[in-house]
């Protein structure tokens, strides 16, 4: 089992609607977790950071984190199509060392 | 956040061959790391670059294979060694980042191909 688990999708959407992203994970020593985002041919680009549990919003964009349930969210609202990316969830324990999820491939169609 | 160049952006190579990957950040930072994005795979952490020391590197990665330069606080520079086809990914550096240095800021990415 792989520490971090993510549907690769694709997740395919309208313009306007709630988008849900999701990932479970195994270790419960993880402290930190990140959403990043990845266009085409481009590197990941940081979204959202939250410590431990809670929520934590930004803009259009929610992140959740449930470590009871080893589960975290991101939620974008209003989604746009430029939004269409790939969606990384990162975690990491008190090291440096990031694990990350396989992406998960977000379509918003106009 | 940090802004993050790396050199080449792709490049196409023989079997056999040699790469660096130069990677340059435009403020001083005290960590840097190397990833690998291979297809349909997860970001993986290949080494962690601190200056004036030797790179940790992570399971399953050796320094004869993916030796790493750190001259200074703003440059690193990644060899892939001897390379084959199953070298054939993205490699992206990082910096620690954030309020805290929680977190890690990415580069563009090296696509490399071998033939």
């Amino acid at each position: 089992q792989k520490e971090v688990e993510q549907d690769p999708g694709p997740l395919s959407v309208p313009e306007g609607a709630i988008v849900s992203l999701n990932c479970t994970y195994s270790n419960s020593a993880f402290q930190y977790f990140m959403w990043y985002r990845q266009y085409s041919r481009k590197g990941p680009e940081l979204l959202m950071y939250t410590y431990s549990s809670g929520n934590k919003e930004d803009g259009r964009f929610t992140a959740q984190v449930d470590k009871s349930s080893k589960y975290i969210s991101l939620f974008i609202r209003d989604s746009q199509p430029s939004d269409s990316a790939t969606y990384l969830c990162a975690m990491r324990e008190s090291g440096y060392a990031l694990n990350f999820g396989k992406g998960t491939s977000l379509l918003v169609t106009p | 956040s940090a802004v993050i160049s790396q050199k080449p952006s792709r490049d196409i190579c023989q079997r056999g061959t040699s790469l660096t990957i130069q990677c340059q950040v435009d403020s001083q930072v005290t960590m840097m790391f190397w990833y690998r994005q291979q297809p349909g795979q997860s970001l993986t952490l290949i080494a962690t670059a601190n200056q004036g020391s030797e790179a940790t590197y992570e399971s399953g990665f050796v320094i004869d294979k993916f030796p790493i330069s750190r001259p200074n606080l703003t440059f690193s520079t990644l060899t892939v060694s001897n390379m084959s086809p199953e070298d054939s990914s993205i490699y992206l550096c990082s910096v620690e980042g954030g309020a805290g240095r929680d977190t890690q800021y990415f580069g563009p990415g090296t696509r490399l191909t071998v033939l």
